[in-house]
């Protein structure tokens, strides 16, 4: 099956600082990229959708300058949170739709940030 | 504005069967979801529906009643590690995903 791969896992880095993730569809090309933020027992927040070329439609509350997102090829989506603080600490998980046109949402495996 | 709503909580025992509903209010209707999330990782497809009807798949089911806007995730046979989140989402006709809370299901002994 379609399977999306995130990276990295979790990451501890210091306030001021930025961390970008990466999620790459291992074995079928992702058309648009949805890019989720989890705070803990709460449901998925979407904060931006990418589709490869062209630029992410960020959700209202989501400043696009913190949250940077590139979708440059069909098999990569990386997502960048610059200067980031305690704030920022969260659940990161993306979910990648194919070019099948099916409604199959394959998500990576989720990236836990911790600001300190 | 689109909405859907599931039970927060649920508790059953194992062995035993629970039924997690799911009613949803949105602009069109493209399909729904259910997803199954344990903590601290990502969710994992468990159904997807966009007939009316019931789809079993082992001890996992899922039905759709898109006249009464209504799904249900029932899961047979509850073993300890179905203690999870179960997430339903909908499509709607921008083919969005709208995503439920979440039903957080304990299973006990």
């Amino acid at each position: 099956g379609a399977v999306v791969s995130q990276h990295p896992s979790w990451v501890i880095c210091k306030s001021g600082t930025s961390v970008k993730i990466e999620c790459r569809s291992l074995d079928f090309q992702a058309t648009t990229m949805f890019w989720y933020r989890q705070f803990p027992k709460q449901s998925l927040m979407l904060m931006a959708t990418s589709n490869e070329g062209s630029k992410a439609t960020y959700e209202q509350g989501v400043e696009k300058d913190k949250f940077l997102i590139n979708h440059a090829s069909l098999t990569l989506s990386t997502l960048t949170v610059t200067s980031a603080h305690p704030e920022d600490s969260s659940f990161y998980i993306c979910s990648a739709k194919g070019v099948q046109g099916d409604y199959g949402y394959t998500f990576g495996s989720g990236t836990r940030l911790t600001v300190v | 504005g689109q909405n859907i709503d599931q039970p927060t909580e649920m508790t059953a025992t194992e062995g035993a069967i629970v039924q997690i509903n799911c009613t949803y209010q949105t602009s069109g209707f493209n399909g729904l979801f259910w997803y199954q999330q344990h903590a601290g990782e990502a969710p994992t497809f468990l159904s997807y529906n966009v007939l009316d009807g019931l789809e079993e798949k082992g001890r996992f089911s899922s039905f759709l009643s898109r006249s009464d806007s209504y799904g249900y995730l029932l899961l047979q046979e509850l073993q300890m590690k179905d203690s999870a989140s179960y997430l339903c989402a909908v499509i709607d006709s921008n083919y969005q995903l709208i995503w439920g809370a979440g039903t957080k299901l304990i299973i006990k002994p």
